[in-house]
């Protein structure tokens, strides 16, 4: 069964303290690994996709990077309006679209 | 220009009521889904459908009925309710392969 685990659940950082969120996963053939944000009240805003091992991809203050267990968000440099949930979801290749999330990491980040 | 709307945005009722959920989307996209998010914020797939067609039913109970009259709008109508349908449903889009799922702001339902 297709698995995302995320860690931590939350992180509390000061405004420029930079830091990694990881997600971690089983999968039977990866098709695709998605970064979302997802802000209190609303729905989850897509950020990346990663294809394959060793590929990156950056977006301001985010760089997100796969390996074949494993993925980051590196957050550089944080700024307060980076607090909210960041959700890992994996694609198997098994012919069908479905998304499996993990938890999510709560981030906060202080002035 | 919302790309993907849902309707209500909260909905509470008694339980063994009947209630639907509305989805548009006017992405263009062929395939749309429903996901459920639970207290502890975990989303998970109900449903999706492509150009009209079901293509995955993830073992939901058969209370749930999807309804997809167009390829730009996808409902949901709930018989029934129980307590433990209480969360928040999400409706997304998205394009064919491993295109990103496009999703909406969710309709929290309240169960009382």
């Amino acid at each position: 069964e297709d698995q995302v685990t995320q860690s931590p659940e939350a992180l509390r950082l000061q405004e420029g303290e930079s830091s990694s969120l990881n997600c971690s996963y089983t999968v039977s053939g990866l098709r695709g690994l998605f970064w979302y944000r997802q802000d209190p009240g609303k729905g989850p805003e897509f950020l990346f996709t990663l294809y394959s091992a060793g590929e990156e991809k950056e977006k301001e203050r985010l760089k997100a990077t796969l390996t074949k267990k494993e993925s980051f968000l590196h957050i550089t440099a944080p700024k307060p309006e980076d607090s909210a949930t960041y959700l890992c979801a994996v694609q198997a290749n098994t012919g069908f679209q479905k998304l499996v999330f993990g938890t999510g990491t709560r981030l906060l980040v202080s002035p | 220009d919302t790309a993907v709307s849902q309707t209500p945005k909260y909905l509470v009722t008694q339980m063994g009521n009947d209630k639907s959920i509305k989805c548009e989307q006017n992405l263009g996209h062929d395939t749309m889904y429903w996901y459920k998010q639970d207290s502890k914020k975990f989303l998970k797939i109900m449903f999706s459908y492509n150009n009209k067609e079901l293509i995955i039913n993830e073992t939901v109970p058969n209370r749930f009925s999807p309804k997809s009259p167009d390829k730009a709008h996808l409902n949901l109508h709930i018989n029934s309710l129980e307590l433990g349908d209480s969360a928040v449903y999400f409706c997304a889009s998205s394009g064919t392969g491993n295109q990103p799922q496009h999703f909406g702001d969710g309709t929290r339902l309240s169960i009382l």
